[in-house]
């Protein structure tokens, strides 16, 4: 099994959509949660930190679930812009450093 | 506050070169980690440096890989003896001192082997 796993996709919705992703990992030892987003053939950019109370920020709303070991993202209000893939990371458990990616989930918003 | 610098944006080597990437953190970072994506992959770990140490090194390939991060200057990733399967994005991100957990990537750089 994958340390971390997302649905590829692509979720193609229309404008004003909402829509949301989930990622699940194996590792119930894991800590400190982390949504990027990716255009294509670009760097990875910082979306938001999930934390355990749950993380909200504008349209983007980041829950974390430990007992069944899923992080999620809702985005509301889908803008055309919002049209990326979406990456989960993750630290492991001895916290050294590492990001674990999962695959990421395509999203794509049509007019 | 200039963002993590990578160059070259673009590196086009023939089999059997050296490859060298090269980054600088964010201002006050002093912490560098490097990914690689292949193509229609993930970001895949490679390593973790701060200055003058290799903190964790296990997501490197065990040859002609090798990082560095001296006490001046910036990050250098080197490949040796290029291969064909070694083209891919390679990225460089940075996070703050003091045990901050957010990473920030640079804009990476292609390499293709010919």
């Amino acid at each position: 099994r994958k340390e971390v796993e997302q649905d590829p996709g692509p979720f193609n919705v229309p404008e004003g959509a909402t829509v949301a992703f989930n990622c699940t990992y194996s590792n119930s030892a894991s800590q400190s949660f982390f949504w990027y987003r990716q255009d294509c053939r670009k760097e990875p950019k910082l979306l938001m930190s999930v934390y355990s109370s749950g993380n909200e920020d504008g349209r983007f709303t980041a829950q974390l679930n430990r007992a069944s070991q899923y992080i999620s993202l809702l985005i509301r209000d889908s803008k055309l812009s919002d049209s990326a893939t979406y990456l989960c990371a993750l630290h492991g458990s001895s916290n050294t450093g590492k990001l674990i990616f999962g695959q990421g989930t395509t999203l794509q918003v049509k007019p | 506050n200039a963002g993590v610098m990578q160059n070259p944006r673009h590196l086009v080597r023939r089999r059997g070169q050296e490859a060298r990437l090269r980054c600088s953190p964010m201002k006050g970072h002093s912490h560098v980690y490097w990914y690689r994506q292949l193509p229609e992959e993930g970001l895949k770990f490679m390593v973790y440096l701060q200055k003058e140490n290799i903190i964790d090194e296990s997501g490197m390939p065990k040859e002609r890989f090798s990082a560095e991060f001296p006490k001046e200057g910036p990050s250098i990733l080197r490949i040796q003896q290029v291969v064909r399967g070694d083209s891919a994005a390679y990225f460089c991100a940075s996070s703050p001192d003091k045990g901050r957990l957010e990473q920030y990537f640079g804009p990476g750089t292609r390499l293709t082997v010919t």
